[in-house]
């Protein structure tokens, strides 16, 4: 079945550092969407990727797509200690029917930890 | 609008007891899923229903059933529990059909213990 993996599974950061999680699917992707739970809490939807090479921003945070739609990276400029907690990838799952867009998969998440 | 609903948000059981996680949301979202969540596991798909009478296996479905009698609601059930079902749980609705395809919104969990 599909698999989306994510690398690395943790980051530790000094405040003020760049960081990068990564997420690789071994199918093709129709879209990609991000997630960031804080500890302790749910995972709340970021942004979805739908164009190949798409590239979308949110403040400090970049998104990407990449052209054969099957990877896509998160990347967040200067961190803050606001920024900590798990960041998943997420595409959506296929069944018998095809493309499922009820069946999202999740990738295993990177841990971010920002030291002031 | 509540969102996405979950009940109860703690709950201990013995080995063999049955009981019902409650997931309601307000939002009229087709699709609902169940998500299971272990340290170093991600999120892992039980259940999961594209709209009202439909439901379909997830990564993970053994030990759990689900039914979707209305948009509304999406109990998930644990028929017989077990120490490996100890986890936290989490309900999440997404796609309504005049406002498109968008992401995920989560209930905020429920932590089981089976002991």
């Amino acid at each position: 079945g599909q698999q989306v993996m994510q690398i690395p599974q943790y980051q530790h950061v000094q405040e003020g550092e760049d960081f990068t999680t990564y997420c690789n699917s071994s199918t093709t992707l129709s879209n990609i969407q991000w997630y960031k739970q804080r500890p302790g809490g749910h995972p709340v939807f970021l942004i979805q990727l739908v164009k190949s090479g798409e590239v979308k921003k949110q403040k400090r945070l970049t998104f990407q797509f990449g052209e054969a739609k099957k990877n896509s990276s998160l990347h967040i400029t200067a961190t803050q200690t606001t920024d900590v907690g798990t960041y998943f990838c997420a595409g959506p799952g296929r069944n018998a029917g095809g493309t499922s867009y009820g069946k999202l998969t999740f990738g295993q998440g990177t841990i971010l930890t920002v030291h002031p | 609008n509540a969102g996405v609903t979950q009940t109860p948000k703690f709950q201990v059981l013995k080995t063999g007891q049955s009981m019902t996680l409650q997931c309601a949301q307000d939002m009229n979202h087709e699709y609902m899923s169940w998500y299971r969540q272990d340290p170093g596991m991600g999120l892992r798909l039980i259940h999961y229903s594209v709209g009202a009478g439909i439901t379909d296996q997830g990564e993970v479905p053994n030990g759990y059933n689900v039914s979707r009698s209305t948009t509304e609601d999406f109990p998930l059930r644990l028929l017989s529990a077990a120490p490996s079902q100890t986890s936290v749980y989490f309900c999440a609705s997404s796609y309504h059909k005049q406002q498109g395809r968008y992401g995920y919104t989560f209930g905020s969990g429920t932590r089981l213990t089976v002991v």
